[in-house]
């Protein structure tokens, strides 16, 4: 069965810090990860996925098959940072659903 | 263009009532899933349209809960006899084929009293 699993349901980081959300993962085929951010009174929006290798408003994320791990990383934190971050993972088969971790709260301290 | 839309944004209602969330996805979009975030918890699938069909009902947690889709677009999760643990936020989203990106509405938040 997939898993998620985010340890950190808050972290704090002071700007210009930098940031590192982390990520593990359970599943025995080949998923896709992804990285999705909900601000403030906005709705969830996809922040990037693996497969495209992108990097978006400063963060980057690298699958490590080998840890299963999907960690976020920003090397400076900014204050407009401040968001709920959710790790996701789709199966790649049939629905196509995305499995959530329960998400980390990142507050920016300016 | 429009996002993807839901209605209403808050719903409050009676324990044992029956209630209808709708979701109007992005235009031209044929994949469109629910999902459900309770308190504390994480985004829980519930279930996915392909079209007007829904081949994966899988997360459904009871039999009180149903879904339809009509012309490949707007889509209703109906709850009957709702109970104090429906209560939670309902996401919608909907994306132009099942592997490609899934761009989320901004819910309905249902309070069950």
């Amino acid at each position: 069965a997939q898993r998620v699993t985010q340890p950190e349901k808050l972290l704090s980081v002071f700007k210009g810090a930098p940031v590192e959300l982390k990520c593990n993962y359970s599943y025995s085929g080949s998923p896709e990860l992804f990285w999705y951010v909900q601000y403030s009174r906005q709705r969830l929006q996809l922040l990037l996925r693996h497969i495209s290798r992108e990097s978006i408003k400063g963060f980057t994320a690298d699958l490590n098959k080998g840890e299963t791990s999907f960690h976020l990383k920003k090397p400076f934190a900014q204050e407009e940072d401040s968001a709920m971050y959710y790790c996701a993972l789709s199966a790649r088969t049939g629905a196509n659903n995305l499995f959530f971790g329960t998400g980390t709260r990142l507050t920016v301290i300016p | 263009g429009a996002g993807v839309s839901q209605s209403p944004s808050n719903k409050v209602t009676e324990k044992g009532k029956d209630v209808e969330l709708r979701c109007d996805p992005i235009s031209g979009h044929t994949a469109l899933y629910w999902y459900r975030q309770s308190l504390g918890q994480g985004l829980e699938f519930l279930i996915y349209f392909q079209g007007n069909s829904a081949p994966d009902k899988s997360g459904l947690p009871s039999d009180r809960f149903s879904a339809e889709r009509t012309g490949g677009s707007v889509s209703t999760l109906t709850i009957q006899r709702t109970q104090q643990e429906d209560s939670a936020v309902y996401l919608c989203a909907s994306s132009f084929w099942g592997a490609d990106t899934q761009y989320f509405g901004p819910g309905t938040r249902l309070t069950v009293l």
